[in-house]
């Protein structure tokens, strides 16, 4: 299986910080990554898709990038909306897999 | 819109097995190269992936639950379900059915059902 690695595990952000979230895959992925963010127990919503294309109706602050290994989203201008938990997940192969998310709380 | 909706029993024994619907409304299982995929969330976890079906009706399972696991869809294509069997504690989370999008949208998961919680207790 690929392993999903997040970091950090948790952050304090203000309202208009920049927030960045790395995640490592055990193995290369090429570009299938794809990042979700998750409010309480609601659903996840997909953010970012291919690892850097934005879905549809999601605002153009949240950015992804990465090929490989390694990838990173980053919120150009934290909003009160965006404190929420972050998860990125590969589907290059079968089992697809997770990070272990990472939790945005308000400093 | 397309809508996903999770239903099924809330409760379930140890030993027995776990029975899950997903309705999908607003389009239809059969068009485009979607899969339809269920999820699950252990009580303040992360996400894990259970299993999907493709639009042809092949399946691919998680391995850690493939003996256990069984997604099927309906003749009308309006549902799929899934079936856990010899369910344990370790079985009792928020399970989510989603669409997966095609290979060239790298199967991001666009479109997910509200969740519903099962626990497994005697």
């Amino acid at each position: 299986d690929i392993q999903m690695t997040q970091s950090p595990s948790s952050l304090s952000a203000s309202v208009g910080d920049r927030v960045t979230i790395t995640c490592r895959s055990s193995q290369s992925i090429s570009n299938y990554l794809n990042w979700y963010q998750q409010k309480g127990m609601k659903a996840p919503n997909l953010l970012i898709y291919g690892a850097s294309s934005l879905q549809s109706g999601v605002p153009s602050r949240f950015s992804g990038s990465g090929s490989g290994t390694d990838f990173t989203l980053t919120i150009s201008s934290l909003q009160p909306e965006d404190f929420a938990t972050y998860y990125c997940q590969q589907s290059y192969n079968n089992p697809l897999t997770f990070g272990g998310g990472t939790k945005v709380e308000m400093k | 819109q397309l809508q996903l909706q999770e239903s099924g029993s809330g409760l379930v024994k140890p030993s027995q097995t776990l029975s899950l619907t997903c309705a999908v409304s607003g389009a239809s299982m059969s068009g485009g190269d979607y899969s339809w995929s269920w999820i699950r969330q252990p009580p303040g976890k992360g996400l894990e992936w259970i299993g999907y079906i493709f639009h042809s009706g092949k399946t691919y399972y998680n391995p850690s639950l493939k003996s256990r696991v069984t997604i099927s869809a309906d003749r009308t294509k309006t549902q799929f379900s899934l079936r856990l069997s010899s369910v344990t504690a370790a079985d009792t989370a928020v399970y989510y059915c989603a669409r997966i999008l095609p290979s060239y949208n790298y199967y991001g998961m666009d479109v997910w059902g509200q969740g519903t919680t099962v626990t497994v207790s005697s």
